[in-house]
């Protein structure tokens, strides 16, 4: 049971890159992209519901990345438009368990992360 | 949303110590807190999560305590693969936010 990022390297700012997320052995249910810039903590930046119809963003991203799942190919994607040098980091995907009676959203399952550098 | 504040931010302890970590809240989350351990180039790792249920795996000198807006993350008798950087995050709504974390280091 593992996930695996890629899309990952270095682009300008106001540039755009799409990172990927495979899962395998498992379905891509609820899922995360969270960051972590050079030296500091971990950041949420995005996520899906199970279904894939509600979205969540940082507002620190909001309008500029999109996150998508892609049943089919078992995937959670991140779509990052208008990248800014402060976008720069470790961008991990992260696997939810979702207990929505008991109001608890954590995470389970990481990835090794892959690196987006924004400079010019 | 849900402000997290984590505290020491930075603890140097000794092989044997028990270390405790603490979170709060800006709002009642009731148990709904995870602890990660994230070591140097590695991704973070669930500890506990419900604010006091162990993850399979994790050994059991870890434990978590706490409800409402004040929590606890304890290491007993730590150990070397124990040096590390801790996170709490509040697992009640989204967006999910992490405290600003506590690095665990050798005395």
């Amino acid at each position: 049971v593992q996930l695996l990022e890629s899309g990952g390297g270095l682009v300008q700012p106001g540039g755009s890159l799409r990172l990927s997320c495979v899962a395998s052995q498992f379905n891509v249910y609820a899922m995360a992209w969270v960051r972590q810039a050079p030296g500091k903590g971990l950041e949420w930046v995005a996520g899906v519901s199970g279904s894939g119809s509600t979205t969540y963003y940082a507002d620190s991203v909001e309008g500029r990345f999109t996150i998508s799942t892609d049943k089919l190919n078992n995937t959670v994607s991140l779509q990052m438009d208008s990248l800014r040098a402060e976008d720069t980091a470790i961008y991990y995907c992260a696997k939810y368990v979702v207990l929505i009676l008991a109001k608890l959203y954590y995470f389970d399952l990481w990835g090794r992360g892959t690196l987006v550098t924004v400079s010019s | 949303d849900f402000q997290m504040t984590q505290s020491p931010s930075f603890v140097s302890a000794s092989i044997g110590d028990t270390v405790t970590i603490t979170c709060r809240a800006r709002q009642d989350i009731s148990k709904s807190l995870a602890w990660y351990q994230q070591k140097p180039g590695k991704a973070p790792k669930l500890l506990i999560y419900a604010a006091t249920n162990l993850q399979g795996g994790v050994s059991s000198r870890f434990s978590g305590s706490g409800s409402g807006t004040h929590f606890s993350l304890t290491i007993r008798s730590l150990q070397p693969e124990d040096f590390a950087t801790y996170y709490c995050q509040q697992a009640y709504s989204f967006p999910s936010t992490f405290g600003q974390g506590t690095k665990v280091e050798i005395k």
